[in-house]
């Protein structure tokens, strides 16, 4: 088993639609990353975490230390979001990224 | 320049052939790394350097060697290699906690991706 699980693996819906990908983890951490990845392969950081709530323009991601859980929502979907969403933890004291296996997201018009 | 970049953006090379990615971060970062993505796997930590050392390897095999000479830069060499190891190479900085900045071994920046290298071993 992986330490960091992402669901679903895929995920289509129509535009407008309100998203939401989820990570847990298994291990302590000191942060959780959300990051984007287009076609073509380029990694874009969209967030980093260790607690509560970040929020940026559509973007939303939670995190829920106890449980070891974090979500990324987008709202009023588009089909310029489509991509694949990775998650990723740093451990508690170790420099590494954990990477999840990613959530390719399509968004249809 | 901005960010990080890396070059060649694609590569064909053959089992033989030997080639070089390259890395470049205009950050002002003190920390880099190399990272391999294969179809249907999730991205795995080659290597990471810090302050120009090597501080881990993530047990790559020989045929994939890493240089760093100064902290904006990081090459991997590749050395007849397999097609298994055809992949998405990409580099990664971020800038790490050292004695004197404010926070403590646990402070973490961001590491920011550069777009990758696309490999393929015929």
């Amino acid at each position: 088993k992986n330490e960091v699980e992402q669901s679903p693996q895929n995920l289509t819906a129509q535009e407008g639609e309100f998203i939401t990908i989820n990570c847990s983890y298994s291990v302590g951490i000191s942060a959780l990353h959300w990051l984007q990845q287009h076609p073509g392969g380029g990694i874009v950081s969209l967030f980093m975490l260790s607690s509560g709530k970040k929020k940026h323009g559509r973007l939303i991601a939670t995190i829920n230390i106890q449980e070891k859980h974090s979500s990324l929502h987008i709202t009023a979907s588009h089909p310029r979001d489509s991509a694949v969403y990775i998650c990723a933890v740093r451990s508690q004291g170790a420099q590494k990224l954990v990477f999840g296996q990613g959530t390719r997201l399509t968004i249809n018009p | 320049e901005t960010g990080v970049t890396q070059t060649p953006r694609h590569l064909v090379m053959g089992m033989t052939n030997k080639k070089s990615l390259k890395c470049e971060q205009h950050l002002g970062h003190n920390a880099m790394y190399w990272y391999k993505q294969s179809a249907k796997k999730p991205l795995e930590l080659m290597f990471v350097y810090n302050f120009k050392e090597q501080t881990e390897n993530n047990s790559v095999p020989s045929r994939f060697s890493p240089e760093c000479p100064n902290s904006s830069h990081l090459f991997l060499h590749l050395h007849t290699l397999q097609p298994e190891d055809s992949a998405l190479y990409l580099c990664a900085s971020s800038q790490e906690w050292e004695w004197g900045l404010a926070g403590g071994p646990n402070t973490y920046n961001e590491q920011f991706f550069g777009p990758g290298t696309r490999l393929t071993v015929l």
